[in-house]
């Protein structure tokens, strides 16, 4: 079954508002990342995070690698239409396993 | 664009019939993977592979084969397809290394009917 539990399942929030999302584990990664995922496309990488305690920005996204390497988060600041879809978290274990959650989706009010 | 193409993008097949799956890379990657992806579920790593005849064993691998006789080529075969293998189906590559992502294709739409 799945290593990884992401929260919230889903979102609905106002357009303008800032978004928080996260994923805990109980194994260590030695990377996290988020992607994004469109209807009908597969998973665009958003943030790529390397180090423990690394905290990494795209524009108004914003992630964080745990200090225990065993959980990440993902902010969105001033949310809009088109951040709507589904938001994956995934960690990278030893022997080069990618591992995913079970994914965030994300609607926003107009 | 990854350099990633998935064949077919669409399939509807019976049960019981053998199905295969093709990635193609264009990049030279090493690690190449197989994910389904179910509502609720999230994306399940099926099989991978990293490196040419190396392949190792996901999560959800029962019912699945893969092989990987040269580096562009990545193939998943259901061995006899059952509708719980209907599924997305998305083929995954990734340079070897430390600071390395991966990297996805346009998934394949498979249902078993």
């Amino acid at each position: 079954g799945q290593q990884l539990n992401q929260s919230p399942q889903s979102m609905f929030i106002q357009e303008g508002e800032d978004v928080s999302m996260n994923c805990t584990s109980s194994s260590i990664f030695n990377t996290w990342l988020w992607y994004k995922q469109d209807p009908g496309e597969g998973p665009v990488l958003l943030i790529a995070l390397y180090k423990a305690g690394e905290l990494t920005s795209n524009g108004r996204l914003t992630a964080q690698f745990g200090t225990t390497r065993k959980d990440s988060f993902l902010n969105i600041s001033a949310s809009i239409p088109s951040d709507v879809g589904i938001y994956f978290c995934a960690g990278q274990l030893f022997g080069n396993k990618l591992v995913f959650g079970a994914g965030t989706i994300l609607r926003v009010k107009s | 664009d990854a350099g990633i193409t998935q064949s077919p993008r669409h399939k509807v097949t019976e049960t019981g019939t053998p199905v295969t799956l093709r990635c193609h890379q264009t990049e030279n990657h090493r690690y190449m993977y197989w994910y389904r992806q179910d509502p609720g579920h999230g994306l399940r790593l099926i099989h991978y592979s990293y490196g040419v005849k190396d392949t190792d064993k996901g999560e959800v691998s029962d019912g699945y084969s893969v092989s990987r006789s040269k580096t562009e080529d990545f193939l998943l075969t259901l061995e006899s397809a059952t509708s719980s293998q209907t599924s997305v189906y998305f083929c995954a590559i990734r340079m070897t290394g430390e600071g390395t992502e991966a990297f996805f294709g346009q998934g394949t739409r498979l249902t078993v009917v």
